[in-house]
């Protein structure tokens, strides 16, 4: 069985500060992960994967997401918040030889002004 | 178009009503995926489907949701005797080989149906 678990449902950060969402695996099989943004009333889209390359992986829009086994994390990351960064953010794990991905429930994040 | 369609956008309908959802995927995608997304919740998977042939459709919540891909492009997503916890957006996404460690789910804006 896979699984991912957001850690928060809301996450508020002022902008240019960094941002922090928080998301936790399970997986029997060397997993692969992703990050999907959703912006009101617009489709999913992919921010970034991990597909056992590096384990630093660059997405767009300056977020990032670092792949700890010994953790079982992927959390995603940007050093400084812009105002269009406010959306809900999917953690997203799909087993090795699945073709079936698992969403986590979604992380919202504010950005203030 | 460049994108996965989805049709209607908005569907409002009756308790016991039938309804389909129509997606349009990308040109040239073999894989095809329905969820449902509930209010606060992530996407909830629904059925795969890898060309005609619904791959896995082990999350289809019972014998009143049924999804067809008669060519292997256009799937349609049919719910009989709609209930109000149908209440959701539907979401179809596409893949162009459905191997997740090689591609990425492209996703509609979904088809938002309200049960009364």
């Amino acid at each position: 069985a896979q699984s991912v678990t957001q850690l928060d449902s809301h996450v508020s950060v002022s902008e240019g500060t960094p941002v922090l969402l928080r998301c936790n695996y399970s997986s029997s099989y060397s997993p692969s992960l992703f990050w999907y943004v959703q912006h009101p009333n617009k489709g999913l889209q992919l921010l970034l994967k991990y597909t056992s390359a590096a384990t630093l992986v660059k997405g767009i829009n300056g977020f990032e997401a670092e792949f700890k086994k010994s953790e079982t994390s992927f959390h995603l990351t940007k050093p400084s918040a812009h105002m269009s960064d406010a959306a809900e953010y999917f953690c997203v794990v799909s087993r090795g030889g699945s073709y079936i991905p698992t969403f986590g429930r979604g992380t919202s994040l504010i950005v203030h002004p | 178009g460049a994108g996965v369609s989805q049709t209607p956008s908005n569907k409002v309908t009756e308790k016991g009503k039938y309804v389909e959802l129509r997606c349009d995927p990308i040109s040239g995608h073999t894989a095809l995926y329905w969820y449902r997304q509930s209010l606060g919740q992530g996407p909830e998977f629904l059925i795969y489907f890898q060309g005609t042939g619904a791959a896995d459709d082990s999350g289809l919540p019972n014998d009143r949701f049924f999804a067809v891909r008669p060519e292997g492009s256009v799937s349609t997503l049919k719910i009989q005797r709609t209930e109000r916890g149908d209440s959701a957006v539907y979401l179809c996404a596409s893949s162009l080989t459905g191997s997740l460690n090689t591609g990425e789910l492209f996703f509609g804006e979904g088809s938002r149906l309200t049960v009364l």
